[in-house]
């Protein structure tokens, strides 16, 4: 079985600051990863995932994430927010070879503010 | 519409009632999923559909929960003798099925209160 946990429930920013939302997961099989964000009173829509290949990944709207298999992380990160990013974003694995089904964390909340 | 559409938006009813959550896929996708999100909570699996079957139904958490797709499109998720731990935003999402792994498009949601 696979499971997520996202380290931090709510992370407040300010505008144009960095910022990183971390991720862990647990599984003992290879897996895919995925971070998914769902701005305020849409669907969860797919911002960026990692299947094989390069550890870093590029998403939309400037985001990517890095793929660390020793220390079972996919940390996503911008280098510059914006007031349009506050949004909650969760962080989902499925295992290779295996059912199509999305195991999700609980998600981290961020606020961006002016 | 171009997106996953799902009805109703928002159910209130009272335990042990009946209830049925829609949702139109996007046209053309083969797969559909339905999750149920608690609040404070990332969404939780329930069920998967590959065209008409039933792919992986063990996120079902009892009897209670049955879902159907009858042809391949359109899909309902049915939930008898509603209890107020029910009380959750129902996902409902479908994929091409060769985008690759978790290329999924959600709908909104529908919004289940059990009184």
């Amino acid at each position: 079985a696979q499971s997520v946990t996202q380290l931090d429930s709510q992370v407040p920013v300010f505008e144009e600051a960095p910022v990183e939302l971390r991720c862990n997961y647990s599984s003992s099989v290879s897996v895919y990863l995925f971070w998914y964000v769902q701005y305020p009173n849409q669907g969860l829509q797919l911002l960026l995932k990692y299947l094989s290949g390069s550890t870093l990944v590029k998403g939309i709207n400037g985001f990517e994430a890095e793929f660390n298999k020793s220390q079972t992380s996919f940390h996503l990160r911008k280098p510059s927010v914006h007031i349009s990013d506050t949004a909650e974003y969760f962080c989902a694995v499925s295992p290779q070879g295996g059912s199509e089904k999305l195991v999700f964390g609980k998600g981290t909340k961020l606020t961006v503010n002016p | 519409g171009a997106g996953v559409s799902q009805t109703p938006s928002n159910k209130v009813t009272e335990k042990g009632k009946y209830v049925e959550l829609r949702c139109d896929p996007i046209s053309g996708h083969t797969a559909l999923y339905w999750y149920r999100q608690s609040l404070g909570q990332g969404p939780e699996f329930l069920i998967y559909f590959q065209g008409t079957g039933a792919a992986d139904d063990s996120g079902l958490p009892n009897d209670r929960f049955f879902a159907v797709r009858p042809e391949g499109s359109v899909s309902t998720l049915k939930i008898q003798r509603t209890e107020r731990g029910d009380s959750a935003v129902y996902l409902c999402a479908s994929s091409r099925g060769w985008d690759g792994p978790g290329e999924l498009f959600f709908g909104e949601g529908s919004r289940l209160t059990v009184l």
